[in-house]
């Protein structure tokens, strides 16, 4: 159980256009879901939390309009790079997590990353 | 401020040796912890995770780890590798409340030798 989808696993396309990402819980509704992206050998740097029918709350230094989080239902999230460049390019991870209130301490299902090349 | 720390960057073992892979954290709550693989190209599997109770937690793939608060560690161990388990792995730590992200370490890659 606790299956994360991601979609596309690997994007490569033109500067300046929009790439949107899936993240769809599969078999559990997800409350929460998270954005992070990773540097080659780096860590995972939490990009925006988003929680089901409201607004993303995105991390200091992250571009809200440039990066584009819609939470429409409990098992599927986007992520919508837009206008993109090179600069751009990374690995891009959403997971999800079940889960409400002060019952914490859900672990966070990963998806397998979305590859995003822009030349 | 909150974070993980995970001292080793890069670690090799032989085949059939024991591992540890060391993490340290700082958080101003009781944390929850969480150790993570991932192989390249790929995302998160989580391993294991200490919530609380037994400060020695099992985990999948033969992995256990041990939560120390006196050292505010959380070290992972395996007392015999396998080829397979070469690949990242990262420590994270979670607030007790859902919705709340990890904070993960920067990772240390594993290779195994033969």
């Amino acid at each position: 159980g606790a299956v994360v989808s991601q979609h596309p696993s690997w994007v490569i396309c033109k500067s300046g256009t929009s790439v949107k990402i899936e993240c769809r819980s599969l078999d559990f509704q997800a409350t929460t879901m998270f954005w992070y992206r990773q540097f080659p050998k780096q860590s995972l740097m939490l990009m925006a939390t988003s929680n089901e029918g409201s607004k993303a709350t995105y991390e200091q230094g992250v571009e809200k309009d440039k990066f584009l989080i819609n939470h429409a239902s409990l098992t599927l999230s986007t992520l919508t790079v837009t206008s993109a460049h090179p600069e751009d390019s990374s690995f891009y991870i959403c997971s999800a997590q079940s889960g409400t209130g002060v019952l914490g301490g859900q672990p966070q299902h990963f998806g397998d990353g979305t590859r995003l090349s822009i030349l | 401020a909150q974070s993980v720390t995970q001292p080793d960057i890069h670690i090799t073992v032989s085949e059939g040796a024991s591992l540890e892979l060391r993490c340290n954290y700082s958080y101003g709550a009781t944390p929850y912890l969480f150790w993570y693989v991932q192989s390249p190209g790929q995302g998160l599997q989580l391993l294991l995770k200490y919530f609380s109770g037994d400060t020695l937690v099992q985990g999948i793939k033969g992995f256990e780890a041990e939560f120390k608060r006196s050292q505010s560690s959380f070290n992972l161990r395996k007392p015999s590798v396998h080829w397979s388990d070469a690949a990242e792995y990262f420590c994270a730590v979670g607030a007790n409340q859902a919705g709340t992200a990890l904070i993960f370490g920067k990772g240390t890659t594993l290779s195994v030798s033969s």
